[in-house]
């Protein structure tokens, strides 16, 4: 069946430092994929996404990068700060839209 | 512009007992999608919405059901409450369909008992 997978279900990286935030997705028809971040308490937040016809997309100190070969996603944090700290979900969208299944999550700590 | 807004954000039902919570979405949004996230599961999807029509619907008994207003409103309901409906329940919503730039609300946290 569809599933959404992460490498690393915890990372703690220093304040200032880069973050790699990896997972891994099985369907390979899939064609829209989102990365969230969700603090305790809240609801996800949307961070960045990218359709299956890129490669890579950039916004304000993140990026994501699609590896449609391998089925690998991963999004980058810049000079990761301590309000970076959270749980950040990765989600594709199945074929056709049908929905949209999230992976297990990856908490991110910053340590100042 | 406001967000994703959930009512209520708290509540604690008995067994067997019946829900419906609420979602209004971000305005000009016309697709709303709901989730069940817990920490066994994780986030799971339930169904979408867009223009008062189910779209798409998850893997959930039919006691999870839903209805999306004319002005995108939208509200789900469980009947027949268990014990492991216990969950936050997300509220996600997008100016068109198939979850592109989808937003969430915060959640109304079910306790069940």
């Amino acid at each position: 069946g569809e599933s959404v997978g992460l490498h690393l279900p915890t990372l703690s990286v220093q304040e200032g430092d880069n973050s790699i935030i990896n997972c891994a997705y099985s369907n390979s028809a899939s064609d829209y994929f989102i990365w969230y971040k969700q603090e305790s308490g809240k609801g996800p937040q949307f961070i960045i996404d990218i359709r299956s016809n890129m490669d890579k997309r950039q916004g304000q100190r993140v990026t994501v990068l699609l590896n449609k070969t391998v089925k690998h996603l991963s999004l980058q944090i810049a000079a990761t700060q301590p309000g970076d700290s959270a749980v950040y979900f990765c989600a594709e969208r199945g074929n056709q839209g049908g929905k949209l299944i999230f992976g297990q999550g990856t908490e991110l700590s910053v340590k100042p | 512009k406001a967000g994703v807004t959930q009512t209520p954000r708290y509540l604690i039902k008995t067994r067997g007992q019946q829900v419906t919570l609420s979602c209004s979405p971000i305005s000009g949004h016309r697709s709303v999608s709901w989730y069940q996230q817990t920490p066994g599961q994780g986030l799971q999807f339930l169904f979408e919405y867009f223009s008062e029509t189910q779209r798409n619907k998850g893997n959930f008994p039919g006691r999870f059901s839903g209805r999306q207003f004319s002005n995108s409103r939208s509200e789900m309901n469980v009947s027949t409450l268990e014990l492991g409906d216990s969950a936050l329940y997300l509220c996600a919503s997008s100016p068109g369909p198939s979850f592109y730039e989808q937003y969430f609300g915060p959640g109304t946290r079910l306790t069940v008992t």
